[in-house]
C-alpha cells in the first residue's frame, strides 16, 4: 500500500536561511511526487511535481524538490526563506492508479 | 479560466440534518476528487468521480456518505444525519481529462455539526 511520511510536524527557519521539509515515501511502481502548500483557511496550492526524468524539480515561488529513489525521499528546499513562505505543507504521492495519499502536513514557521 | 468553486463556503448544521457540498471543476476538468481534512490532520481521500461515474469511493464511509459528478452540473457530496464528528473541511479537487496529474483544489467547505 502507497503512503506518504513527513516526519516533522513543524519547522522552524529564520528569514534568509535555507529551509527542507522531509518527506519519504512508500510505493509500488514508479512514484508521481507531489508538494502542495495551505495557507490558512484556503484550498491546498499546487508547487511541483515528480513524474520522471531529473531529479531535481524545480516549482513555484522559488521552491524546489529533490527525488531519491534509493533513499525513497522527495524532500522539498528554498535557498533563502521569506516571512511569507509561513504555512502548511503537504507531500503527496499517488501510484499508477487514481488515489492520492497526502502527509500529515508540516507546518513552516519563517522568523523575521 | 475561473478556478475550482465550492459552495457553500461555512456550512452549520444540527445533528441530523444533511449536508449537501457543491463543487464546480475548473472548465474542461472532468474528474473530481472529495476529501476531509479534519484540524491539525492532513487530506484524506474521499472518493475520485468521473462524470456520471464514481471510479473509488474506497475512502467514503459506508453509510450517510453520498457522492455524484452528473452530466450537467457540480459533484455534490452529500452527507445524510450528520454528526458531531462529520464537522471538517471538505475540499474538491479537479483533474483534466489528460491526466496532466496535477490536482487543482477549490476553497474548501467548513461544516460545522452543532
Amino acid at each position: 500500500a502507497q503512503s506518504v511520511a513527513q516526519p516533522e510536524d513543524q519547522v522552524n527557519v529564520a528569514e534568509g536561511n535555507p529551509l527542507t521539509v522531509k518527506c519519504t515515501y512508500s510505493v509500488s511502481g514508479n512514484p508521481y511526487l507531489f508538494w502542495y502548500v495551505q495557507y490558512p483557511n484556503r484550498g491546498l496550492q499546487f508547487l511541483l511535481k515528480y513524474i520522471t526524468g531529473d531529479n531535481l524539480v524545480k516549482g513555484s515561488y522559488g521552491f524546489e524538490a529533490e527525488f531519491n529513489k534509493s533513499q525513497t525521499s522527495f524532500h522539498l528546499k528554498k535557498p533563502s526563506a521569506l516571512v511569507s513562505d509561513s504555512a502548511l505543507y503537504f507531500c503527496a504521492v499517488r501510484d499508477r492508479g487514481f488515489k492520492t495519499i497526502f502527509g500529515a502536513g508540516t507546518r513552516l514557521f519563517v522568523k523575521a | 479560466n475561473a478556478g475550482v468553486m465550492q459552495n457553500p463556503r461555512h456550512l452549520v448544521r444540527r445533528r441530523g440534518q444533511e449536508a449537501r457540498l457543491r463543487c464546480s471543476p475548473m472548465k474542461g476538468h472532468s474528474h473530481v476528487y472529495w476529501y476531509r481534512q479534519l484540524p491539525e490532520e492532513g487530506l484524506k481521500f474521499m472518493v475520485y468521480l468521473q462524470k456520471e461515474n464514481i471510479i473509488d469511493e474506497s475512502g467514503m464511509p459506508k453509510e450517510r456518505f453520498s457522492a455524484e459528478f452528473p452530466k450537467e452540473g457540480p459533484s455534490i457530496l452529500r452527507i445524510q444525519q450528520v454528526v458531531r464528528g462529520d464537522s471538517a473541511a471538505y475540499f474538491c479537487a479537479s483533474l483534466d481529462s489528460t491526466f496532466t496529474d496535477t490536482q487543482y483544489f477549490g476553497p474548501g467547505t467548513r461544516l460545522t455539526v452543532l
